[in-house]
């Protein structure tokens, strides 16, 4: 069966600091791999989606990048965190060339930036 | 055009009552709705999915009511437990997007024992 790793589950970071959350996806090849953030109250916003290896796509302008080093892994990082970079992270994979393209979320980071 | 609108915001049922719940959508290339349940602190879990060449799909409890001429659908949860409390999301998404999905604002449900 598959299974999304994500880490950390919590992180508290200071204004400026650098940033890097880590997502694997086991037991599947080839996923479609997401970055979603989720700000207090509020819905799940699209931030990177990729299709394969070192392949990005960003969906909104922001402090923040994505890399795929890896077929199932996907790294959210950033230079230089901001306030406003606080929230909740997921990360998410679903089957290349599925027909239901149901996404599967991991547990998520919650990133305080202070 | 990409939106997905969800109401309500929160929802309080007692428990064995119905929870209802609704989303509208505009553009008409979406062609997979799937809800999600979310539990604090935790990713949310696909609870159910429908497409729109069908309008009610039923998994137990759950139940999504579909109209495509009103671009609305819906998620019933009969017989309401607290096990229920929650945050759902509608979502909608369609086949050439890479799987990307566009999520209502979502609803902060509780039942009441």
């Amino acid at each position: 069966s598959q299974t999304i790793h994500q880490w950390p589950a919590t992180l508290v970071q200071p204004v400026g600091s650098p940033l890097s959350l880590e997502c694997t996806v086991e037991g599947t090849s080839n996923p479609n791999l997401y970055w979603y953030r989720q700000a207090a109250g509020r819905g799940l916003q699209l931030l990177f989606y990729s299709v394969g290896i070192g392949q990005i796509s960003s969906e909104v302008p922001q402090n923040l990048s994505a890399s795929r080093p890896q077929d199932r892994q996907f790294i959210l990082s950033s230079k230089k965190l901001l306030l406003s970079d606080s929230g909740f992270y997921l990360c998410a994979w679903s089957q290349y060339g599925s027909l239901n393209t149901e996404a599967f979320f991991g547990q998520g980071t919650r990133l305080t930036v202070v | 055009q990409q939106q997905v609108k969800q109401s309500p915001q929160s929802l309080i049922v007692q428990k064995g009552g119905i929870s209802i719940i609704n989303c509208a959508y505009e553009n008409t290339a979406f062609d997979y709705f799937p809800w999600y349940q979310q539990f604090p602190g935790k990713g949310p879990a696909l609870l159910i999915a429908i497409r729109p060449d069908v309008s009610e799909k039923k998994e137990g409890r759950f139940t999504i009511s579909f109209n495509k001429s009103a671009k609305q659908f819906s998620l019933h949860i009969m017989d309401s437990q607290p096990g229920d409390s929650a945050t759902y999301f509608c979502a909608a998404t369609y086949w050439g997007s890479y799987g990307k999905l566009t999520f209502g604002q979502g609803t902060i449900l509780t039942v009441h024992p």
